[in-house]
């Protein structure tokens, strides 16, 4: 079982649409979650980042998170052929003392006008 | 923009050959961690640096090594370098009271021949 799972895709969505997003971890005692934006060729954007249980909104961006599921989603609102990119889910576990980033291998999402 | 900062943009070198990929951090940041990027993958770690020492490192052979100097730049040297270690390396910095929030350079794309 992979540490990070999220669906490849592509997810394709038409413009205005909403986007869902999932990804799901297998280190219960992970502490923080991240959602990374990467455009092909780019390094990846920092978008949202969510420690609590519950959502998180940022403009057109909510992170959801359910620790006991062990799942975690971004959802983007009114989507934008700008939008399309390769969204990275990461996760910080319980470590010796450093702090470092499982990621999963990302969804392609394309937002077609 | 991150304000994080990576040299060089682009490298090619040919099998056995060592490399040394450099990044500077955000200012009032002191903790840089690398990551490799395979194509169509997420970023994995290679290994943290926080005042100037070692301090967590993942599934990389020795032959990966790095360095951080005093103003928290960094250097990721790579010897005897392999077809596989083909890929994009990623420096992301943070500081260390806020060490679970990395921002990531442009990146340094290494094809090895």
């Amino acid at each position: 079982q992979k540490e990070v799972e999220q669906n490849s895709g592509p997810l394709s969505v038409p413009e205005g649409a909403i986007a869902s997003l999932n990804c799901t971890y297998s280190d219960r005692g992970s502490q923080s979650f991240f959602w990374y934006r990467q455009y092909s060729g780019k390094s990846p954007e920092l978008i949202m980042f969510i420690y609590s249980n519950g959502d998180k909104e940022d403009g057109r961006f909510t992170a959801q998170l359910n620790k006991a599921s062990q799942y975690v989603s971004l959802l983007i609102r009114d989507s934008q052929p700008s939008d399309s990119a390769t969204y990275l889910c990461a996760v910080l576990p319980l470590s010796g003392g450093y702090n470092k980033l499982i990621f999963g291998a990302g969804t392609r999402l394309a937002v077609h006008p | 923009e991150t304000g994080v900062t990576q040299s060089p943009t682009h490298l090619i070198k040919t099998r056995g050959q060592q490399v040394t990929l450099r990044c500077s951090s955000q200012s009032g940041h002191n903790t840089v961690s690398w990551y490799q990027q395979a194509l169509g993958q997420g970023p994995q770690f290679i290994f943290q640096y926080y005042r100037e020492e070692e301090n967590g490192r993942g599934n990389f052979p020795p032959r990966f090594s790095g360095l951080q100097f005093p103003n928290y730049s960094s250097e990721l040297n790579v010897n005897a370098l392999e077809l596989d270690d083909s890929a994009l390396y990623l420096c992301a910095s943070s500081f260390s009271g806020e060490a679970d929030t990395q921002y990531f350079g442009p990146g340094t794309r290494l094809t090895v021949l």
